[in-house]
């Protein structure tokens, strides 16, 4: 049973690029979340997907947006990126329903701006 | 809206020896509760939860924590750590409004002495 992919594992951009990250939630999860995790601090929520659409967001300007496909997978698209945006972000996939709070994360994409 | 305070940054303990992480959390509303683990260059991994029913819950590799509403917290405790511990270990909260976002507290470094 394969976990929550995510891809690439590094990348390196230069401010003002726009990068594209990708997520493949764990075998029968239909809901995606994704968090910033800047140096030495707690994941933070950027927002979520369920049924191709954007459930709840955090506080993350416009520059960061998603998209959920058919098949659950999910990615994160960051426009004219800062340096302050240099963090890992992971993925978190669940299932929505009953008693299905727990999710599991993916191992990250680092992303350094320079 | 929820926050979670992690009131250690760091926690240096000998092989063998017990250890306690502490967590408090604020929210308006009830919660349900999360212990993560992340070990170096690494996704995050859940250690237990608690949902309701019994306060003290069990993990794995030996981790179990309290609720306590009265006093707001979340301990994690463990009697007896290895040097396989040695990680991150995140406090985090979520609402039982069914969005499965999850707030994060700062961390705390376990370190694990000989």
């Amino acid at each position: 049973d394969a976990g929550v992919t995510q891809s690439p594992t590094h990348l390196i951009k230069t401010r003002g690029q726009q990068v594209t990250l990708r997520c493949s939630p764990k075998s029968g999860h239909d809901t995606v979340s994704w968090y910033q995790q800047a140096l030495g601090q707690g994941p933070q929520f950027i927002f979520q997907y369920y049924e191709e659409e954007e459930r709840q967001r955090g506080n993350f300007p416009d520059r960061f947006s998603g998209h959920q496909f058919p098949n659950y997978s999910s990615e994160l698209n960051v426009n004219a990126l800062l340096l302050g945006d240099s963090a890992l972000y992971l993925c978190a996939s669940s299932l929505q329903g009953a008693g299905a709070y727990e999710q599991y994360f993916g191992p990250g994409t680092r992303l350094t701006v320079t | 809206a929820q926050s979670v305070t992690q009131l250690d940054s760091q926690v240096p303990v000998f092989e063998e020896a017990p250890v306690e992480l502490r967590c408090n959390y604020s929210s308006s509303v009830s919660v349900y509760l999360f212990w993560y683990v992340q070990y170096p260059n690494q996704g995050l991994q859940l250690l237990l939860k608690y949902l309701s029913g019994s306060t003290l819950v069990k993990g794995i590799n030996g981790f179990e924590a309290e609720f306590n509403k009265s006093q707001t917290s979340f301990h994690l405790r463990k009697p007896s750590v290895h040097i396989s511990d040695t990680a991150e270990y995140f406090c985090a909260v979520s609402d039982y409004q069914g969005a499965q976002k999850l707030v994060f507290g700062q961390g705390t470094r376990l370190t694990i002495n000989p």
